[in-house]
């Protein structure tokens, strides 16, 4: 079965480092890019950055470039997001969730087929207080 | 960068009426390979999202035919046939045509 698991809640304070975990199970880790999305307390939905774990090709939204950072380690099929000094407004739900592309090669061309964010992690909740 | 916008923001609804929500985008989001890249997600309370359809017009495994969306370019439409209970939540739109993409702020259907 093809399961994001996500590391536990989290509370920190202002100024701490914070680094969470999205564990893939069910499917070979390197094929789709793995994003993180931020859900702030009775808010939407935020692209935060994707990562591709085949070559760890990274895309950050312009608001969240330069704040965290998203990585992976290949060989235990995990992405992590992480800060190094959080603040009050960082206090949100932190979802992972697979970014599912197929490809085919034909006739020597590779073909891309998307079908949608179609596996999310239960969410990590982190919050921040002093 | 593209911004989505979705209306009505609200939606109460009557057990067995149709639903309809709409979403727009900035730019288009036809690609060159004829696909539109908008996807719907239903966050149910207390879930996480998950997604209904998407390249605009494509159920996800699992999910009910009531569920259609359509539309083309920048204009968008989530139908739900006949809705039931279950589909109480907040519907979001996302453009796909970016790496990562955009949601629209999310449209909370309340059932009445």
């Amino acid at each position: 079965e093809v399961q994001l698991v996500q590391s536990g809640a989290e509370v920190k304070k202002p100024g701490e480092s914070l680094k969470i975990s999205c564990k893939v199970f069910g499917y070979s880790f390197t094929k789709y890019w793995i994003g993180w999305v931020r859900q702030m307390p009775g808010k939407g939905l935020e692209w935060m950055g994707i990562i591709y774990p085949g070559d760890s090709d990274t895309r950050y939204s312009p608001s969240f470039q330069g704040q965290v950072t998203i990585s992976v380690d290949e060989s235990i099929s995990t992405a992590y997001l992480q800060w190094s000094s959080l603040k009050a407004s960082d206090t949100a739900i932190y979802y992972c969730v697979r970014r599912m592309v197929e490809s085919s090669s034909l006739s020597g061309k590779v073909y891309y087929f998307y079908f949608g964010m179609d596996v999310w992690g239960p969410g990590t909740t982190v919050t921040v207080s002093s | 960068d593209i911004v989505m916008t979705q209306s009505p923001l609200s939606l109460p609804v009557t057990p067995g009426e149709p639903a309809s929500i709409s979403c727009r985008s900035s730019q288009s989001l036809l690609y060159s390979d004829g696909n539109n890249y908008l996807d719907w997600y239903l966050q149910k309370p207390g879930q996480s999202p998950h997604l209904l359809i998407y390249l605009g017009s494509n159920r996800a495994s699992g999910v009910p035919d009531r569920f259609s969306g359509s539309g083309s370019g920048t204009d968008f439409t989530l139908k739900i046939s006949r809705v039931e209970v279950e589909d109480a939540g907040v519907y979001y739109c996302m453009e796909a045509l970016q790496t990562p993409g955009t949601f629209g702020r999310g449209t909370r259907l309340e059932i009445k």
